[in-house]
């Protein structure tokens, strides 16, 4: 079945400092690949998104690329601020197993000045 | 634009009871999905309702079962409550199906809390 990997947190960074937060993924088919940040108290905002090998998904200063080769969609940005403290979730869709989404476990971030 | 939106809120119910919980998909959208996230926890698909009859159902027992109604809001009902289905109870919706990525928006979410 698909199953989605994330690095535990939390992860602790001061503001301006690089961020990776890494996601591996099994799937069997092709998926569509998403990042969902999750703020305190709050449901989940689709964050960027990939939907075929070598894309790169970007928004807010944030990115991840999509490979294939390497089954991973790691997220990325240069310099965080204190107002993305939050859950980071990896998620894939399976095309043919409905468009259901499988999550990863989330890492969560805080930023300190 | 109105996203999704859910009811209630919060909720406290009793092992043993039933409860319902509501979504309202965002304007054009005509698929719902439901997920569980318990605390700590990413989400985990319960179904997906499209044109009103359930479309995927994840490893959920019976006791959680769905409606969709004809304007695309969609119900959760689960039946003899037990503790261990305490969690955040979220509703998701995305557009008609076209082109190859289904995007999924998110409500804020119903958190039940069972005693």
């Amino acid at each position: 079945g698909n199953s989605v990997t994330q690095m535990e947190g939390p992860v602790t960074l001061s503001e301006e400092a690089f961020l990776t937060i890494n996601c591996t993924y099994t799937a069997t088919g092709y998926p569509s690949l998403f990042w969902y940040v999750q703020y305190p108290g709050e449901g989940l905002q689709l964050l960027l998104k990939a939907t075929k090998a070598d894309d790169k998904g970007s928004n807010k200063g944030f990115e991840a690329t999509y490979r294939k080769e390497t089954t991973s969609f790691h997220l990325e940005k240069g310099s965080v601020q204190v107002s993305d403290s939050a859950v980071y979730f990896c998620a894939l869709s399976d095309r043919g197993g409905g468009n259901k989404l499988t999550f990863g476990t989330g890492t969560q971030l805080k930023v300190e000045l | 634009e109105t996203g999704v939106t859910q009811s209630p809120t919060h909720l406290i119910k009793t092992r043993g009871q039933q409860v319902t919980l509501r979504c309202s998909s965002q304007s054009g959208h005509n698929t719902v999905s439901w997920y569980q996230q318990a605390l700590g926890q990413g989400p985990q698909f319960i179904f997906q309702y499209y044109r009103e009859e359930e479309n995927g159902r994840g490893n959920f027992p019976p006791r959680f079962s769905g409606l969709q109604f004809p304007n695309y809001s969609s119900e959760l009902n689960v039946n003899a409550l037990e503790l261990d289905d305490s969690a955040l109870y979220l509703c998701a919706s995305s557009p008609p199906r076209s082109g190859i990525t289904y995007e999924q928006y998110f409500g804020p979410g119903t958190r039940l809390t069972v005693t």
